[in-house]
């Protein structure tokens, strides 16, 4: 069975540029969360979403988006891209949110964004 | 003061040794997750543990609740256990199940 999946691996955009990032989620995982790691740091919450829903949002200003699909996949969304925004982000899935702080997160591989 | 703090930050050890990491937190928490992370990003989740002792191979974790405090054991250690390892809490405030905080992570480095 396929692991959480994330597409691109590695992207380059310049400053003010917009980008979107997928995330397919294990089979079966409902909901979708994503993390900003910044080099040498540990990962930053960004989003959890459910069935389509927001059930989360971290400290992130309003340039980050996210959206979640029928099928559980998801996009993020980073408009107006900052020097700031280049990280490691990552996608992580698991089955059911309300127990998602109990339940294993299972990580794709990332999506390294560089901002020139 | 961070959320949540690690101990120590980098660490090198010799193949065989026992060894021992551990993080502190600083909120009420529902669960708290060790990670494994490899050079290139890749996580990988090696414990959810919400009081008590797991053991996974030659990993063991454990957490006191009170303390606000949990630790991870390596023993036998070997140079591929040679990874970052985050500590990653969920706290169980802001209504958002999911969310986890986490730490700097422990470099770790076991040399043959």
């Amino acid at each position: 069975d396929a692991g959480v999946t994330q597409s691109p691996t590695h992207l380059i955009k310049t400053r003010g540029q917009q980008v979107t990032l997928r995330c397919s989620p294990i089979s079966g995982h409902k909901s979708v969360s994503w993390y900003q790691q910044v080099l040498g740091q540990g990962p930053q919450f960004i989003f959890q979403y459910y069935e389509k829903e927001e059930r989360g949002r971290g400290n992130f200003p309003d340039r980050f988006s996210a959206r979640q699909f029928p099928n559980y996949s998801s996009e993020l969304n980073v408009n107006a891209l900052l020097l700031g925004d280049s990280a490691l982000y990552l996608c992580a899935s698991s089955y059911h949110p309300d127990r998602a702080s109990t339940d294993t997160q299972y990580f794709g591989p990332g999506t390294r964004l560089t901002v020139l | 003061k961070n959320e949540v703090e690690q101990s120590p930050q980098n660490l090198t050890a010799q193949e065989g040794e026992f060894i021992t990491i551990n993080c502190s937190y600083s909120v009420g928490i529902s669960a708290l997750h060790w990670l494994q992370q490899h050079p290139g990003g890749g996580i990988v989740s090696l414990f959810m543990l919400s009081s008590g002792k797991k053991k996974h191979g030659r990993l063991i974790a454990t957490i006191n609740i009170q303390e606000k405090h949990s630790s991870l054991h390596i023993t036998a250690s070997h140079p591929r256990d040679s990874a970052v390892y985050i500590c990653a809490p969920s706290p169980n405030y802001g209504g958002s199940q999911g969310n986890l905080i986490f730490g700097k992570g422990t470099k770790l480095s076991v040399k043959p």
